[in-house]
This record gives structure tokens, C-alpha cells and sequence, in this order.
């Protein structure tokens, strides 16, 4: 069964750091890309990033490039992205998703997490 | 960026009736076109992906069909656990954009 466990949520002030976890197991997490979608309270979905399944290749939302950067430890089946100079409009549930193939295109998402609540404000 | 427009906004529906969503993207995504149900408190669950391919053990009651900018999603005869919100997708171009949702509540 295929799992994914988000991890690092919290409250931070404006133009605070913080860094997310994502735990995967039941299925061979480096033969597939992973993204970060977001979820604003209220909201519809807006997706963040996205990281091919051997992690060269990453992609980010004009609205979180040059603060946000995304990885990967494929030994330990767990995504990161590493959120600086946050902002209040970055507050939201962050989910994790898998696609269904090792590459970065633009793709469905086959499986989403629960999410962490990053919430930005003073 | 491609816009995704889904309608309506809130479709009220009697359990047993068939409920039809539309989500009409800003130009041709073919048919990279995925629908995703979600409840409160609860990740998006993938339905369709391929404008009308069920994901695995998506029930036969949910149906996609559209090409090219107008996509439908069909729900055949709600059940009381289909009253939810339900997101359209395209993965034509990147980046991959969203619909606002649709949700579907109880008449």
C-alpha cells in the first residue's frame, strides 16, 4: 500500500525558514517523480514543485522560485522542500503526490499525503 | 499558464440522481485531463486521469469524457459517500494547473 507521510508543518513569522518532510513507502520511491502541491485554507490546489524520480531534474511555481527548493534522499524514501523567505500568501496545507513515472513532465498524481499545515504569520 | 474554469461552483444533488461537472481549460490540454475527489480533512484522491480512465478502484458510476477544452465529469447515481469537492487537472503543459472545484452537496 502506498503511504505518504508529511512532516514539518508549523507556525513561522514572515520571512522565516522552514523545511518539510515527506516519508514514502509501498512502492520504489527513486522510479518516480514526486511533487509538492498546495492547498491554501479554503482553497483549490495550486502545485509548488516537482523533482524527477533520480532527483536532477526540479521545477518550481513562479510564485515560490528563488525561496523554495526542493530534494530528495532516495536512500531513505523521503522528499524535502526547504521553504525560505516565507511569506503569509505561502500559508497552506502542503501535500505530497507521486507521479506516475520517473520524469518530471507534466503528469496526474497518483497518490497524495495528508499534508502539514505551514501557516506564516507575526 | 493554462486556466482551468470548472461549473458549477456547488451542484446540489439527491443521492440516487446523476450529477455532470464541467471544467473547461484556457486552450487544448488534449486529453491530459485528470479528475480528483476530496473530502473534508482528507488529500485529493485521483478518480480519472487520460480525460476517461478510471484509477484503480474507482468505482464504474464515476465517468470522464472531453477532449481538447471541454471535459465532463459523470457521476451515474450519487451515493452518500460521492458529496464531496471535485478538482479537474490538466498535464498538458506545464505547469500542471488546477480547477477551483466543484462541490457537490445534498439537495
Amino acid at each position: 500500500e502506498v503511504q505518504l507521510l508529511e512532516s514539518g508543518g508549523g507556525l513561522v513569522q514572515p520571512g522565516g525558514s522552514l523545511r518539510l518532510s515527506c516519508t514514502a513507502s509501498g512502492f520504489p520511491f527513486s522510479s518516480y517523480a514526486m511533487s509538492w502541491v498546495r492547498q491554501a485554507p479554503g482553497k483549490g490546489l495550486e502545485w509548488v514543485s516537482g523533482i524527477s524520480g533520480g532527483g536532477g531534474t526540479t521545477s518550481y511555481a513562479d510564485s515560490v522560485k528563488g525561496r523554495f527548493t526542493i530534494s530528495r534522499d532516495n536512500s531513505e524514501n523521503t522528499l524535502y522542500l526547504q521553504m525560505n523567505s516565507l511569506r503569509a500568501e505561502d500559508t497552506a496545507v502542503y501535500h505530497c503526490a507521486k507521479g506516475p513515472t520517473p520524469y518530471i513532465a507534466a503528469a496526474e498524481f497518483d497518490y497524495w499525503g495528508q499534508g502539514t499545515l505551514v501557516s506564516v504569520s507575526s | 499558464e493554462i486556466v482551468m474554469t470548472q461549473s458549477p461552483a456547488t451542484l446540489s444533488v439527491s443521492p440516487g440522481e446523476r450529477a455532470t461537472l464541467s471544467c473547461r481549460a484556457s486552450q487544448s490540454v488534449n486529453n491530459n485531463l485528470a479528475w480528483y475527489q476530496q473530502k473534508p480533512g482528507q488529500p485529493p484522491r485521483l478518480l480519472i486521469s487520460g480525460s476517461s480512465t478510471r484509477a484503480t478502484g474507482i468505482p464504474a458510476r464515476f465517468s470522464g469524457s472531453g477532449s481538447g477544452t471541454q471535459f465532463t465529469l459523470t457521476i451515474s447515481s450519487l451515493q452518500s459517500e460521492d458529496f464531496a469537492v471535485y478538482y479537474c487537472q490538466q498535464y498538458n503543459n506545464w505547469p500542471p494547473t488546477f480547477g477551483q472545484g466543484t462541490k457537490v452537496e445534498i439537495k
